[in-house]
C-alpha cells in the first residue's frame, strides 16, 4: 500500500539547519508530485513546498530563500533542507503526495516529524 | 488570517446534518478545483474530497463536497461521534503560485 514516511526533526537552534527526509513506498515515486506540508502547535495546515515529477519546484514566501526542496527517484526519496530556521518555523512537518487527478489535493500524508527551533 | 475562510467552529447532534464553508476569491476557489480533509485528534489528516465533489475510496457517501462560484462546501450527514475532528479546505492560488488551506473548522458532534 501507498506510505511516505517522514524522518530528520528534532530541536535546533534560532539559525540553526535541519535536514528532512520523506521514504516513500507502494507507488512509483517518479510518476508523482510531492509536497511539504507543516503545522504549528495548536495551529492550522500551511503548505511550505512541492516538487514536481521533472523537478519543477513552489515554495510558500514564508519559506523561500531558507528552505530547499529535492527528491531523489532512484531512492524514492524527497528532502527538505532548512537553513535559517526561525522559532516560527517550529511545526509537525509532513510529507504528501499529491494526487494524479486534475486538482491540488494530497491524497497520502505521512505520520509526521516534530521541528523545534528554540535556544 | 488565512485567504481561504472557514468557520472556526460548527456542531450538531449525533445522525444530524452538517455543513462547513470555504470562502475564497476568484484567483483560487473561483478558477481551481477544491479538495477537503479530515485531522482526527493527534493524527495526520486525511483527504475526504477532491476536485471538489469526489471521494477518494473508502470514504463513506455521508461526506459530500459542492462548489459554487468563489465558495465551496463541505456536507456531513448522518453525524457521528467519531467525525469530530479538525476540517480544511485547500486548493491552489494562480496570483500567489501557492498552495492555500483554509484555517480549519472544528466539528463537534453534541
Amino acid at each position: 500500500q501507498v506510505q511516505v514516511v517522514e524522518s530528520g526533526g528534532g530541536l535546533v537552534k534560532p539559525g540553526g539547519s535541519l535536514r528532512l527526509s520523506c521514504a516513500a513506498s507502494g507507488f512509483t515515486f517518479s510518476d508523482y508530485y510531492m509536497s511539504w506540508i507543516r503545522q504549528a502547535p495548536g495551529k492550522g495546515l500551511e503548505w511550505v513546498s512541492y516538487i514536481s515529477s521533472t523537478s519543477t519546484i513552489y515554495y510558500a514566501d514564508s519559506v523561500k530563500g531558507r528552505f530547499t526542496i529535492s527528491r531523489e527517484n532512484a531512492k524514492n526519496s524527497m528532502y527538505l533542507q532548512m537553513n535559517s530556521l526561525r522559532a516560527e518555523d517550529t511545526a509537525v512537518y509532513y510529507c504528501a503526495r499529491i494526487g494524479g487527478g486534475s486538482g491540488w489535493y494530497f491524497d497520502d500524508w505521512g505520520q509526521g516529524t516534530l521541528v523545534t527551533v528554540s535556544s | 488570517q488565512s485567504v481561504l475562510t472557514q468557520p472556526p467552529s460548527v456542531s450538531a447532534a449525533p445522525g444530524q446534518k452538517v455543513t462547513i464553508s470555504c470562502s475564497g476569491s476568484s484567483s483560487n476557489i473561483g478558477s481551481h478545483f477544491v479538495s477537503w480533509y479530515q485531522q482526527l485528534p493527534g493524527t495526520a489528516p486525511k483527504l475526504l474530497i477532491y476536485e471538489n465533489k469526489k471521494r477518494p475510496s473508502g470514504i463513506p457517501d455521508r461526506f459530500s463536497g459542492s462548489k459554487s462560484g468563489t465558495s465551496a462546501t463541505l456536507g456531513i450527514t448522518g453525524l457521528q461521534t467519531g467525525d469530530e475532528a479538525d476540517y480544511y479546505c485547500g486548493t491552489w492560488d494562480s496570483s500567489l503560485s501557492a498552495v492555500l488551506f483554509g484555517g480549519g473548522t472544528k466539528l463537534a458532534v453534541l
